[in-house]
């Protein structure tokens, strides 16, 4: 069955610091990968998004992630994170049959003290 | 961006009472729909795919006959926890496809936070 690991559930930082979480998941054939963020009392928002390309993809806020298919990785990453950056951060693979249903990650808790 | 809606935001009904979600795709139509549940600091967990004029397609586990599925048009699926008991209460979340879009990219709603008394 398709699973979807994060290795981090909680994390904390100070502002400034690098930030990198952890995404791993299991399916043989082709992928779709989002990160996905919950800021405290909003909906989920997309951050970013791979189909094909480049593996190396760059969303909103400053946050990037690389997909390494042998791996099967697609770690988010930022290089310097602000308070604002606290929140929930989930981390998503969609197959290309299925209906395209998301299959997520336990998600990240993200704590950066100012 | 496709943006969606969910109506009522939070409800708090009584134990054996029913109660109907709304999600509604604003301003692109979406032929699928999928419904979550989030339980406190946990991550979502898929209910069911809603197809646009036809049955919805249930999660191993999730009691079809307990939460109704219905998506009648394009724009709005609604969800209708029936019977409701104190273990439904939950935050529920639905998303929509937009087909015109980027292959697989949903676009989430608020979330309706479901407390059962």
């Amino acid at each position: 069955a398709q699973s979807v690991s994060q290795h981090n559930h909680h994390v904390i930082l100070s502002e400034a610091a690098s930030l990198e979480l952890g995404c791993n998941y299991s399916y043989g054939g082709t992928v779709n990968l989002f990160w996905y963020v919950q800021y405290p009392g909003q909906h989920l928002q997309l951050l970013l998004k791979y189909f094909s390309g480049d593996p190396l993809v760059k969303g909103i806020k400053g946050f990037e992630a690389e997909f390494i298919k042998s791996k099967f990785s697609f770690n988010l990453r930022k290089p310097s994170v602000q308070w604002s950056d606290t929140a929930e951060y989930f981390c998503a693979v969609q197959n290309a049959g299925n209906n395209r249903k998301l299959i997520w990650g336990l998600g990240t808790s993200l704590a950066v003290n100012p | 961006g496709a943006v969606v809606s969910q109506h009522p935001s939070w409800v708090i009904c009584k134990s054996g009472t029913s109660v109907k979600i709304e999600c509604r795709s604003l301003d692109f139509q979406a032929t699928t729909m999928f419904w979550y549940r989030q339980f406190p600091k946990q991550s979502l967990m898929l209910m069911a795919t809603s197809n646009e004029g036809s049955k919805a397609t249930y999660e191993q586990g999730v009691e079809k006959d307990k939460f109704l599925i219905n998506h009648a048009s394009l724009t709005l699926s609604t969800l209708t926890v029936t019977s409701a008991h104190p273990e439904d209460s939950s935050f529920y979340i639905c998303s929509a496809r937009d087909p015109g879009g980027r292959l697989g990219e949903q676009y989430f709603g608020p979330g309706t936070r479901l407390t059962v008394t």
